[in-house]
This record gives C-alpha cells, structure tokens and sequence, in this order.
C-alpha cells in the first residue's frame, strides 16, 4: 500500500530550536510538495520540488526556512531558528507530474 | 490571482440526504481539479481527480463535476452517511501549483 510517509508525527519544542520535518515520498513520484495546515489561514503552499529540483519555495520565510531533497526518497523541511508563529500542521504530498496529489499524515508542530 | 472558494463553509444534514458541494474558482486554465477529504487530526485523502478534459467523475456514492468555463465544480454525495462526516477540499492544479480551497465542514447526523 504506497503512501506518502511523514515523521516525526508530533514535535513539541520551544522558541528558538532548530526542527527538522521529513517526508518519503511515494516511490516512482516526481514532484514533492509542502504545505502548512493553520486554523486560519488554511493550507498555505510552502515549497514544491520536481525531479528534486526546487520550483517554488516563494510561500516558504527564507530567513528561517528551508526545504531541500538530498535524493528522490526523502525530502527535508527546517526551520531554525523556531518561533511560536511556525505552530502549525506541516504536510507533504506527492504526485507524478501535474497528476493525482497524496497526502502523508502531516506533523504537528507546537512551539513553545 | 488564482483563488479557489468553496460553499457552503459548513453544512449539516440528517443521514440519507444527497447533497451538493460547491467549488468556484477564477482562473480556468486548470490542468486538473482534485477533491479531498480530511478528517479531524489526519491528512487529506484523495476522493476524485478530474482532469480539464473531463466533465465529470464518479467513485461509488460520489460525482464530481466540472464546468471550466463558468469555473465551478461540484461533489455530489448520494444517501450519506454518518461516517462521510469530515471537511471536503478542493483543490485546483495550474500545473505548477495547486491552489486549495477552505473547505466545507459536513456533519451528517445519524
């Protein structure tokens, strides 16, 4: 049963730490996506990659924020220095080419 | 600006109606159109992906339709049920992104 997989599930941590979130995206897909999931402001698209190459990080605070993919298998969301505004769901979906999105269960972050 | 909107925002109905969701959104050079579930704490499962060729797509108790040129899709839900409960998503692929809506919290009582 393929599926997008996202760890760590839950990140409690407190201002100022360094988070890493990971994603394994769907074997064989070529475009990877991450989202961020607030109460209000919806899902806000942070960073999307194809064939690992980054198209668009343009949702993604640059001074704080990172997104990168070291091979096709895992891709990697940082966020360092952390700040109690970054309290949110973060989700990675996969896809191949402009097809069908999937989605992993997300990661919840709070930050103290 | 591409934006994507979705009626109503919440909805609840007794177990056994059909209804109707809505989604509009303003540029219709769309690839495809994607609708989602989420329930509460978990992530977004894929329900029906049509693509701009299409005008509409069926799986089980569910339609979705597309009119891209009036820019609005609907999901049809027949004889629901208790556990359809959740938030249902659109959201639109322009190929290099997809620009989601709010969404429309549904409750259906048993």
């Amino acid at each position: 049963d393929a599926r997008v997989t996202q760890t760590p599930r839950h990140k409690v941590t407190e201002m100022g730490q360094e988070v890493t979130m990971r994603c394994q995206p769907i074997l064989g897909h070529n475009t990877v996506f991450w989202y961020r999931q607030t109460m209000m402001q919806g899902l806000e698209l942070l960073a999307y990659f194809r064939n690992r190459a980054p198209l668009d990080d343009s949702g993604m605070p640059k001074d704080r924020f990172s997104a990168e993919m070291p091979d096709a298998t895992l891709a990697t969301l940082k966020i360092q220095p952390s700040e109690p505004r970054d309290s949110a769901v973060y989700f990675c979906a996969s896809g191949r080419g402009p097809g069908e999105l999937f989605f992993g269960e997300g990661s919840r972050l709070t930050v103290l | 600006k591409q934006e994507v909107t979705q009626i109503p925002a919440a909805l609840s109905v007794p177990e056994g109606e059909n209804l109707v969701l809505n989604c509009s959104f303003t540029d219709s050079a769309i690839y495809n159109l994607q609708w989602f579930r989420q329930d509460p704490g978990k992530g977004l499962t894929s329900l029906l992906l049509i693509q701009s060729s299409q005008r509409e797509q069926t799986s089980g108790r569910l339609n979705a339709s597309l009119d891209k040129s009036s820019g609005r899709s609907t999901l049809y839900i027949a004889a629901s049920q208790p556990g359809d409960s959740a938030t249902y998503l659109c959201a639109v692929n322009y190929g290099q992104n997809f620009v989601f809506g709010p969404g429309t919290r549904l409750s259906v009582l048993p």
